[in-house]
């Protein structure tokens, strides 16, 4: 079993739809949580950044911890084309040399 | 901003050519990592160093050594290419230990022939 799991998709919604991310992991001392976005043929760049439980809200971007249930998610409000991207999960226990694990990605596409 | 450089986007080599992907970031972080990324694989880690001329094995090491002779700079080195190293290469730098967050490069595109 991998330690971070997610669905690579694809996953197709229309403009304006709400879209929910998720990743579940096995590590239960995990406490930094990311969300890169890479675009086609470019490198991953950071979406949001949380730290241990809780939400955090940065535009249209939600991102949620659920340390109890083990379970990140990412929610995407008013869906755009420019969102359309692979979205990967990542994170990292505390003073483990920063290291970072990630889930394979998932490739959503926004239809206009 | 962050600004983590590779020295090529797209590369063509032979099988067996020595090959150097260089990596520069400019915002004195302490750690470097190099990925790969192949489809229905995700990202991979290859090596990674937290310090000048220190480096640690990642999960995929074989084939591959690196070098950081000084600390904005980290090389990745392919000593006789292949073609299973056909890949996106990725590198990517974050602050310290406790400041996880990982900003990447652009990628190099390797194609082996």
């Amino acid at each position: 079993q991998k330690e971070v799991e997610q669905d690579p998709g694809p996953l197709s919604v229309p403009e304006g739809a709400i879209v929910s991310l998720n990743c579940t992991y096995s590590n239960s001392a995990f406490q930094y949580f990311m969300w890169y976005r890479q675009y086609s043929r470019k490198g991953p760049e950071l979406l949001m950044y949380t730290y241990s439980s809780g939400n955090k809200e940065d535009g249209r971007f939600t991102a949620q911890v659920d340390k109890s249930s083990k379970y990140i998610s990412l929610f995407i409000r008013d869906s755009q084309p420019s969102d359309s991207a692979t979205y990967l999960c990542a994170m990292s226990a505390s003073g483990n040399t920063g290291k970072l694990i990630f889930g394979q990605g998932t490739t959503l596409q926004v239809k206009p | 901003d962050v600004k983590v450089t590779q020295s090529s986007r797209y590369l063509v080599k032979r099988t067996g050519e020595k090959v150097f992907l260089e990596c520069v970031q400019d915002m004195d972080h302490e750690n470097m990592f190099w990925y790969r990324q192949d489809p229905g694989l995700g990202l991979r880690l290859i090596y990674f160093s937290y310090d000048v001329k220190m480096k640690e094995k990642g999960d995929i090491p074989e084939g591959y050594s690196v070098s950081r002779e000084k600390k904005e700079r980290f090389s990745l080195i392919l000593e006789s290419a292949s073609t299973n190293q056909t890949s996106m290469y990725l590198c990517a730098s974050s602050l310290s230990v406790g400041r996880e967050t990982q900003y990447f490069g652009p990628g190099t595109r390797l194609l082996v022939l």
